[in-house]
């Protein structure tokens, strides 16, 4: 069965320095990858996802996540956060066969000023 | 253009009690989901339904029930609430098949506290 891990619970950082959210998951096979940002109790948005194509997937808010099929990785990357970036980052993952997501227990964007 | 909607946005409830959190999509969509959200344990999935008149458990369906009632709406009910179902609850929906290739969307969720 298809699992995914995020390798961080917390990642603290300062502002205006780059950051990366990692994510791996199990299954080799073809899947689609996403990314979702969580604001303080608020719901889940999608942030970006990884459906074919180009490896480099840009999303909102100056996110882009690079898909590595060959570690199968989906890292999520910023080169400078803001304070407003505060938020839980999940990793999600859908085999193209199954339409549920499979997520990973999400990691804390800590931005410290 | 609402997208998903839940109700009632917090509630508490004493041990034994019963009670029935709503979801409504205006997407069109056919899948509809529902989730808890615990501090350090991700998203686990309660029920879901992947069309209208089909429901299916998820990872954590022990004490709770849903129904789909048509396409638009999933409603999640407890039957008898126990301090472990304390978490916050999202709904999603989403058409699998579709341009959106199984992107979820979400509720604001329900913040539930049993006492």
């Amino acid at each position: 069965a298809q699992s995914v891990t995020q390798l961080d619970s917390q990642v603290p950082v300062f502002e205006e320095a780059p950051v990366e959210l990692r994510c791996n998951y199990s299954s080799s096979v073809s899947v689609y990858l996403f990314w979702y940002v969580q604001y303080p109790n608020q719901g889940l948005q999608l942030l970006l996802k990884y459906l074919s194509g180009s490896t480099l997937v840009k999303g909102i808010n100056g996110f882009e996540a690079e898909f590595n099929k060959s570690q199968t990785s989906f890292h999520l990357r910023k080169p400078s956060v803001h304070i407003s970036d505060t938020a839980e980052y999940f990793c999600a993952v859908s085999d193209l066969s199954n339409y549920q997501l499979i997520w990973g227990a999400g990691t804390k964007l800590i931005i410290k000023p | 253009n609402a997208g998903v909607t839940q109700t009632p946005k917090f509630q508490v409830l004493k041990t034994g009690q019963s009670m029935t959190l709503q979801c409504a999509q205006d997407m069109n969509h056919n899948s509809m989901y529902w989730y808890r959200q615990d501090p350090g344990m991700g998203l686990r999935l309660i029920y879901y339904s992947a069309s209208e008149g089909t429901t299916d458990k998820g990872e954590v369906p022990n004490g709770y029930n849903v129904s789909r009632l048509n396409k638009r709406e999933f409603s999640l009910r407890l039957e008898s609430a126990a301090p472990s179902q304390t978490s916050v609850y999202f709904c999603a929906s989403s058409n699998p098949g579709t341009s959106y290739n199984n992107e979820q969307f979400f509720g604001p969720g329900t913040r539930l506290t049993v006492l």
